[in-house]
């Protein structure tokens, strides 16, 4: 079992929509969460972060944690083409706190 | 401010060839990385450095070497390039190892023939 997963999707919506994306983990005693995107080509940048149980907003997007389930995701509200990328979850694993990636979900946004 | 910065950009290997991969990041971080990215399988750790003279292995470490130069410099080696190892690498640094964000260069993309 990987330490965190994704759906590898690809995951298609149309402009305006809500996309839903989801990672879960294997570590119970990972406490930071990440979520970084990556255009094509391009190198990983850090959209969300989160540490605690819950809900944490920022702008369009919305990053929820369950540690009891041990699982994140990511709602990105009123899609845009130009969210159109892979979104990769991190989370920090092990007794060496690795910052540890999923393989990615692919997410294209229609206009 | 540049950032993080990797060279080269590019580059084709032989089978059996050496190279040494260059990283450098003027944001004063603590912790430096390096990744490979093949498709569909996300980012995996190949080794990482907390602080200045101290490395350890991640998820991929077999065939690689590194060097933490000094605070800003991180370096990844090759000794003997396998066609396996056509990937295309990132290094990341962040302020400390837990709870920072990680700040990415802009990849290298590498093949060997």
């Amino acid at each position: 079992q990987k330490e965190v997963e994704q759906n590898s999707g690809p995951l298609s919506v149309p402009e305006g929509a809500i996309a839903s994306l989801n990672c879960t983990y294997s570590d119970r005693v990972s406490q930071s969460f990440f979520w970084y995107r990556q255009y094509s080509g391009k190198s990983p940048e850090l959209i969300m972060s989160i540490y605690s149980n819950g809900d944490k907003e920022d702008g369009r997007f919305t990053a929820q944690l369950n540690k009891a389930s041990q699982y994140v995701s990511l709602l990105i509200r009123d899609s845009q083409p130009s969210d159109s990328a892979t979104y990769l979850c991190a989370a920090e694993v092990g007794s060496a706190r690795q910052l540890t990636f999923g393989s990615g979900t692919q997410l294209t946004v229609l206009p | 401010n540049a950032g993080v910065t990797q060279t080269p950009k590019f580059q084709v290997l032989k089978t059996g060839q050496s190279m040494t991969l260059q990283c450098a990041q003027d944001m004063n971080h603590n912790s430096m990385y390096w990744y490979r990215q093949d498709p569909g399988m996300g980012l995996r750790l190949i080794y990482y450095s907390a602080s200045e003279g101290t490395t350890d292995k991640g998820e991929v470490p077999n065939g690689y070497n590194v060097s933490r130069l000094n605070k800003r410099e991180f370096s990844l080696r090759l000794e003997s390039a396998a066609p396996s190892q056509t990937s295309v690498y990132f290094c990341a640094s962040s302020a400390d190892r837990v709870h920072t964000e990680a700040f990415f260069g802009q990849g290298t993309r590498l093949t060997v023939v």
